[in-house]
This record gives structure tokens, sequence and C-alpha cells, in this order.
């Protein structure tokens, strides 16, 4: 069974400081590693990609990797109450020699306290 | 100009109706899903289809019937609809098989309302 774990919170930071979002997953052959920001009624928007172990930073967002441990990490400095939303990890499982498509974890609300 | 287009974006129907979604995509991507959010808000997997041919089909009751007449096209139809369909239902695309390098760009979404 392919699965994506996730903290469905809600989370809530403190506007300006760090929030972090954790994922697992269960597929040790996963390859690619992404972060959607979902706002409520809206579509999940693309806003980090990872592939290789370490850290991979975008402006205010650093996502992290560990494969090993099969955990992925979004962090976002300096919140903002705009960042509040709900933050869908996903995760690219193969399966033999064909690509599965995403799996999403159920996505952790995060709240920004103004 | 909207990548991945959906329509309708609501649909309200009765029970045992049979209704259709469409998803058109510009971005020239060969792969093209349709995924079902739930009340909960967790994105399943329905089917995935690379250059027109069905790739995914993951389970699901055989009264959903994807079609792709041709790699921007991927069109959802539903038979007799039932009350546990209502949902929103997301189309993506990709550029490659399982959006392996970009992710997949989404869709608007189409709220299915059941009653």
């Amino acid at each position: 069974q392919k699965e994506v774990e996730q903290n469905s919170g809600p989370l809530s930071v403190p506007e300006g400081a760090i929030a972090s979002l954790n994922c697992t997953y269960s597929d040790r052959g996963s390859q690619s590693f992404f972060w959607y920001r979902q706002y409520s009624g809206k579509s999940p928007e693309l806003i980090m990609s990872i592939y290789s172990n370490g850290d991979k930073e975008d402006g205010r967002f650093t996502a992290q990797l560990n494969k090993a441990s099969q955990y992925v990490s979004l962090l976002i400095r300096d919140s903002q109450p705009s960042d509040s939303a709900t933050y869908l990890c996903a995760v690219n499982m193969y399966s033999g020699g064909g690509a599965d498509g995403l799996t999403f974890g159920k996505g952790t609300h995060l709240i920004i306290q103004p | 100009d909207t990548a991945v287009s959906q329509t309708p974006k609501y649909l309200v129907t009765q029970m045992g109706n049979d209704k259709s979604i469409k998803c058109e995509q510009n971005l020239g991507h060969d792969t093209m899903y349709w995924y079902k959010q739930d009340s909960k808000k967790f994105l399943k997997i329905m089917f995935s289809y690379n250059n027109k041919e069905l790739i995914i089909n993951e389970t699901v009751p055989n009264r959903f019937s994807p079609k792709s007449p041709d790699k921007a096209h991927l069109n959802l139809h539903i038979n007799s609809l039932e009350l546990g369909d209502s949902a929103v239902y997301f189309c993506a695309s990709s550029q490659g098989l399982g959006g392996a390098s970009y992710g997949y760009t989404f869709g608007s979404g189409t709220r299915l309302t059941v009653v």
C-alpha cells in the first residue's frame, strides 16, 4: 500500500515565525517529491519540488528531503497571513517499469496568526 | 489564457443521472489525469492517460469512464450518479509519466453535487 502521511493540523503559527510542515512516505523507491498549496475552494498550486537528499531553497520556502528516513519537509520563513492554506505533500511512486502518478497526503491545514 | 480548463465548474444533478466533465490543456503536455477530492480534502487518483493511452485505472466503479480523443483533451463520463460521487473532480496534466519532472498543473476543478 503506497501511502503519504501528513499531520492534518491545524498548525497555528504566529506571523513572522517559521512554519514547519512534515511528510513521510511508504515507498522507498520514490524519486520525486512535491509540495502543493491549496487555498479553500481553489485548485492545488505547485510551490516546491525536490529530487535529491538535502535542502532546496526558493524564496521563503525550503524543502528538505531525507530518503533514508523517507521524510520530506517544507519550511516557510517569515510566515505571512497569505500563507494560510492547506499544504499537500505529493510523491511520485514508481512500480515495475511504469509511473503511477502522484500520491498525495491528506494535507496539513496551516493558519498564520496576525 | 487558461492552461488546464475544466467545464463545468459546478454541477448539481439528481441521483441516477448521467453527466460528463470535460478537460482541455494547452500546455503541450502528453499526460493527463483525473483526481477526486473528497469532503476531507483527500486527493485520490482515478485515471491517467498518456498520449491517448490509458495508463492508470485505479479501483473506481465502472460507472466512471474516461475518454481521451487526443492528448490535449480528457473527459470523464459518469453513469447512474450516486450520492457518494459528490466531490470535487480535478483534471491535471504533466509532461512525462507521473509528473516526475515538473509535477502537475491542475485545472480549477468541477464541484459535483448529487442530490
